[in-house]
């Protein structure tokens, strides 16, 4: 029989261009935020992590904004390649200061890169 | 190069079998955690430790799931008995903060028939 599953957000953009993904968070408490990328077949990957004191982080080719007003997490590659084909998750931790709490994930958003 | 490790990587079971799914978390990391991945729910929280100490496993179905960290190196995820249902990616991960950036492994690919 057909099998149902999630049915993933999917951004396709082509080599070259820039993308933002967007995560709505849940928990107006939550003061810590992951970027993690899983490639088919693997581990999610830690990619950027920002805190609730900051608005914008950035690493190499990759920028998080976070918009606390509205619950709102965006990772923007630059100059997207091939490479960064994969599903894309964030994360928020409700307690990090506290050092208590877990990771609760969204559900993932797939990028496709067109070459 | 530190990393964490699962084994075995793929597991294909019958309905009934006790499954056994081993971790080895980063050396000086003190945090695991046990996730479930799946196409119908995504990654789901299963079970987390401290120190070895469980803090919560209220993500696990506890009448046949069952997790344990043997000493700091180990931590083990245990199906009695496995059901089709059970099928899925297994992940662990270990952190050295309590809530902090996580390291995950490769994950056990479950299959129960």
């Amino acid at each position: 029989g057909e099998s149902v599953g999630l049915h993933l957000p999917t951004l396709s953009v082509q080599e070259g261009d820039n993308s933002i993904i967007n995560c709505a968070y849940s928990n107006s408490a939550s003061d810590y935020f992951i970027w993690y990328k899983q490639e088919s077949g693997k581990g999610p990957q830690f990619i950027i992590d920002i805190r609730s004191n900051m608005d914008k982080r950035q690493g190499q080719r990759v920028t998080v904004l976070l918009n606390k007003t509205v619950k709102h997490l965006s990772l923007q590659i630059a100059a997207t390649q091939p490479g960064d084909s994969a599903v894309y998750f964030c994360a928020e931790n409700p307690r990090f200061y506290n050092q208590g709490g877990k990771l609760i994930f969204g559900q993932g958003t797939e990028l496709s890169v067109k070459p | 190069d530190a990393r964490v490790t699962q084994t075995p990587r793929h597991k294909v079971t019958e309905m009934g079998q006790e499954v056994t799914m081993r971790c080895q978390p980063i050396l000086g990391h003190n945090t695991v955690f046990w996730y479930r991945q799946t196409m119908m729910q995504g990654l789901e929280l299963l079970a987390y430790f401290r120190n070895r100490a469980p803090l919560d496993d209220s993500g696990m179905p506890k009448d046949r799931f069952s997790a344990e960290m043997p000493d700091a190196t180990l931590a083990t995820l245990k199906i009695q008995p496995s059901e089709p249902r059970d099928s899925a990616v297994y992940f662990c991960a270990s952190g050295y903060r309590g809530g902090g950036e996580q390291f995950f492994g490769p994950g056990t690919r479950l299959t129960v028939l």
